[in-house]
């Protein structure tokens, strides 16, 4: 039973350019959505957050929208950097940020020089 | 930065013994976490710690998993009896009322 849904395992991105990661949920409940990113051997590093109450959050380079009807979330990164490579995480709580979160599978990213 | 710190780094065990994976969070938060991930699979939640006690835990989290504070520092993952499958990354996590978690490094637990 999979909550939190990242249909693309992999993206490829050229230096300079946009990348997006998409997220889909199931759960209506969920009230509370982020993103991490995670280096191979390191933990999950928090980037931004979203509540259900608004529909885009931006920090620096990192943007998330959320479309509550759609049950979808994306992370905008612009622009892509070589140093943004690494797995993203895409996660949901229900209720205050302190619940448990529910991760997605995760998408590679590559940013290509 | 303030982060959270996990030992040990690797831990290579017998199958049917007994493992203790340490944690210390960040001090001044209040919520604690624990979570793992198979190799090639999602992140999962094993169990919320706030108040000295459990506040959720997943259907992995069975009889054989146990959490402690043991000294208002530390915050550790007991598994009784290590399966196979046991065999992951176990990431430790701590939060306070702003979003997100602080994640640590991980534990790389190999049963064999």
């Amino acid at each position: 039973d999979q909550q939190v849904k990242q249909n693309s395992p992999s993206l490829s991105v050229q230096e300079g350019r946009i990348s997006i990661l998409n997220c889909d949920y199931t759960n209506s409940m969920f009230d509370y959505f982020l993103w991490y990113k995670k280096y191979p051997a390191e933990g999950p590093t928090f980037l931004i957050s979203i509540s259900s109450i608004k529909d885009k959050n931006e920090d620096g380079r990192f943007t998330v929208f959320l479309n509550k009807s759609a049950k979808h979330l994306s992370l905008h990164i612009v622009p892509s950097q070589p140093g943004d490579s690494a797995v993203y995480f895409c996660a949901a709580s229900a209720g205050t940020s302190y619940d448990k979160v529910i991760f997605g599978p995760g998408t590679s990213l590559s940013v290509i020089p | 930065e303030p982060e959270v710190t996990q030992t040990p780094s690797h831990q290579v065990t017998q199958m049917g013994q007994e493992v203790i994976l340490r944690c210390v969070p960040i001090s001044n938060h209040l919520y604690f976490y624990w979570y793992r991930q198979i190799l090639g699979q999602k992140v999962e939640f094993l169990v919320s710690f706030y108040n000295n006690e459990i506040s959720e835990k997943s259907e992995i989290f069975d009889d054989q998993f146990s959490v402690e504070r043991p000294d208002g520092s530390n915050f550790t993952l007991k598994i009784r009896s290590t399966k196979l499958e046991d065999s992951a990354m176990y990431f430790c996590a701590s939060s306070d009322w702003s979003a997100g978690y602080t994640f640590g490094s991980g534990t790389r637990l190999t049963v064999v």
